[in-house]
């Protein structure tokens, strides 16, 4: 799987969009971008995917770039319960069997 | 709809003292299955999967042990714990596609 590079810290005001960074620079055309998030002391949570098109869902969006070399998670109006550490992966499509390689990710810091 | 259950949530045991952490999804046919370790400060590491009855691969070369009794049972075991096992374990299951879904944890502290 490609390595990804994330900034260790963001903050962001309460109620304003949260950007979220992720550099893939050694993507391969089969490797899907994958976000998650893991809230203090819960459980990891799927938040969205993509491979070249943007995504949209009830929680986020997915900027890809044309070169696919990077990506941006956006939360529209973060919340409190937005604090979080924000996992960016990439992995082979179809995901398979194989387990998820989390790196350290970004600990957004939504302030009131 | 599909739910992860995992127990105990949290656990204190002694050097040396034997592990079993169990971990079961309702819902579902087939899971892959998952155990993941958190050590403090540090970030999640896959130790096995599973998919299906029997049939488990081991990530990290450690004195823990996974087994998979049953379609949608995940257990984790040591004989003898060390003080480094200490962490936040996490089940997780995945039908093969995209997404994976984790339980609530189990936070373990060796003393």
């Amino acid at each position: 799987d490609a390595k990804t590079t994330q900034p260790p810290s963001m903050d962001c005001a309460e109620g304003r969009a949260a950007n979220l960074p992720c550099n893939h620079s050694t993507i391969s055309g089969n490797e899907y971008v994958y976000w998650y998030r893991q809230i203090h002391s819960q459980g990891p949570q799927y938040i969205i995917h993509g491979l070249k098109n943007n995504e949209t869902n009830e929680m986020a969006s997915l900027i890809i770039t044309e070169d696919r070399k990077s990506s941006t998670l956006i939360l529209p109006h973060a919340t409190l319960r937005d604090t979080a550490v924000y996992y960016c992966i990439v992995r082979v499509a179809g995901g398979g069997a194989d387990g998820l390689t989390f790196g350290k990710g970004t600990h957004l810091i939504i302030q009131p | 709809s599909q739910t992860i259950h995992q127990w105990p949530a949290t656990l204190v045991q002694p050097v040396g003292s034997p592990l079993s952490l169990e971990c079961t999804v309702e819902g579902t046919s087939n899971p892959n299955l998952y155990w993941y370790r958190q050590a403090a400060g540090r970030g999640l590491q896959l130790l096995f999967y599973s998919v299906g009855i029997g049939q488990i691969s081991s990530e990290v070369p450690q004195n823990l042990s996974a087994s998979r009794p049953q379609d949608r049972q995940f257990i984790l075991s040591s004989k003898k714990l060390l003080l480094s096992d200490s962490g936040f374990y996490l089940c997780a299951w995945s039908s093969g596609s995209y997404e994976q879904y984790f339980g609530p944890g189990t936070r373990l502290t060796v003393t």
